[in-house]
C-alpha cells in the first residue's frame, strides 16, 4: 500500500522558518507528480504547491509564493517544503499528496498531515 | 478559478439520496475531483474526471457535469458517509478547492 509520511511540523515564531518532509514508499516516487495542501484549524483545504516528477516544473499559490519552496529528492523518495517568513495565518495541518496517475485527476494518496503552528 | 459548493451544510438521514453541487467561475471541462474528509483524517479521493469512480469507492457515489456545473450524488446514505465533501478543479493552477459541504446526520 502506498505510504506518504510527513514530518517536520511544530511550533515556530512569526518570521521563522521550517522545513517539512514527506517520505514516500511502496511506489515508484520518481514517476509521480507531487503536491502540498494545507488546512487551517476548522477551515477548508488550500492547495499550496506542485512539483513535476523531474522537479523541473513548479507552481505555487499566491499566498505562499516567494516564501515557500517545494523540492524533491527522487533518490531519497522524499518531497520537501521549505517555509520561510512564516505568519500566524500559515498555522495549519500540511499534507503531501500524490497526483493520480491519470493527468488532471486529483490526488489519490495523501499523508496523515503534520501540524505547523506559528505563534509567539 | 473559484469553486462554489452548495449547500455549505446538509442534514440527511441514513438511506436518503443526497446531491451536492459545485459551480466553477469559468469552464473547466471535466477536470474536477471530489473528496471526502472525516474529522482528524486526510481527504480521500472519491471521484475524478468529474464522473470516474476512484478504485475502492462504493458505487453509491457518483459524479456528473462538465464545463461549470458539477454534482456529487450519494444514492443511499450510509452511516459512514457523514463527513465533509470538497470539490477541486484540476484545469489550471492554482488548483482550487471548494469551501466544503458538511453532511450531518438528521
Amino acid at each position: 500500500q502506498v505510504q506518504l509520511v510527513e514530518s517536520g511540523g511544530g511550533l515556530v515564531k512569526p518570521g521563522g522558518s521550517l522545513r517539512l518532509s514527506c517520505a514516500a514508499s511502496r511506489f515508484t516516487f520518481s514517476d509521480y507528480f507531487m503536491s502540498w495542501i494545507r488546512q487551517a484549524p476548522g477551515k477548508g483545504l488550500e492547495w499550496l504547491s506542485y512539483i513535476s516528477s523531474s522537479g523541473r516544473t513548479i507552481y505555487y499559490a499566491d499566498s505562499v509564493k516567494g516564501r515557500f519552496t517545494i523540492s524533491r529528492d527522487n533518490a531519497k523518495n522524499s518531497l520537501y517544503l521549505q517555509m520561510n517568513s512564516l505568519r500566524a495565518e500559515d498555522t495549519a495541518v500540511y499534507y503531501c499528496a500524490r497526483d493520480h496517475f491519470r493527468p488532471y485527476s486529483g490526488y489519490d494518496y495523501w499523508g496523515q498531515g503534520t501540524l505547523v503552528t506559528v505563534s509567539s | 478559478i473559484q469553486l462554489t459548493q452548495s449547500p455549505s451544510s446538509l442534514s440527511a438521514s441514513v438511506g436518503d439520496r443526497v446531491t451536492i453541487t459545485c459551480r466553477a467561475s469559468q469552464g473547466i471541462s471535466s477536470y474536477l475531483a471530489w473528496y471526502q474528509q472525516k474529522p482528524g483524517n486526510a481527504p480521500k479521493l472519491l471521484i475524478y474526471a468529474a464522473s470516474s469512480l476512484q478504485s475502492g469507492v462504493p458505487s453509491r457515489f457518483s459524479g456528473s457535469g462538465s464545463g461549470t456545473d458539477f454534482t456529487l450524488t450519494i444514492s443511499s446514505l450510509q452511516p459512514e458517509d457523514f463527513a465533509t465533501y470538497y470539490c477541486q478543479q484540476l484545469n489550471s493552477y492554482p488548483r482550487t478547492f471548494g469551501q466544503g459541504t458538511r453532511l450531518e446526520i438528521k
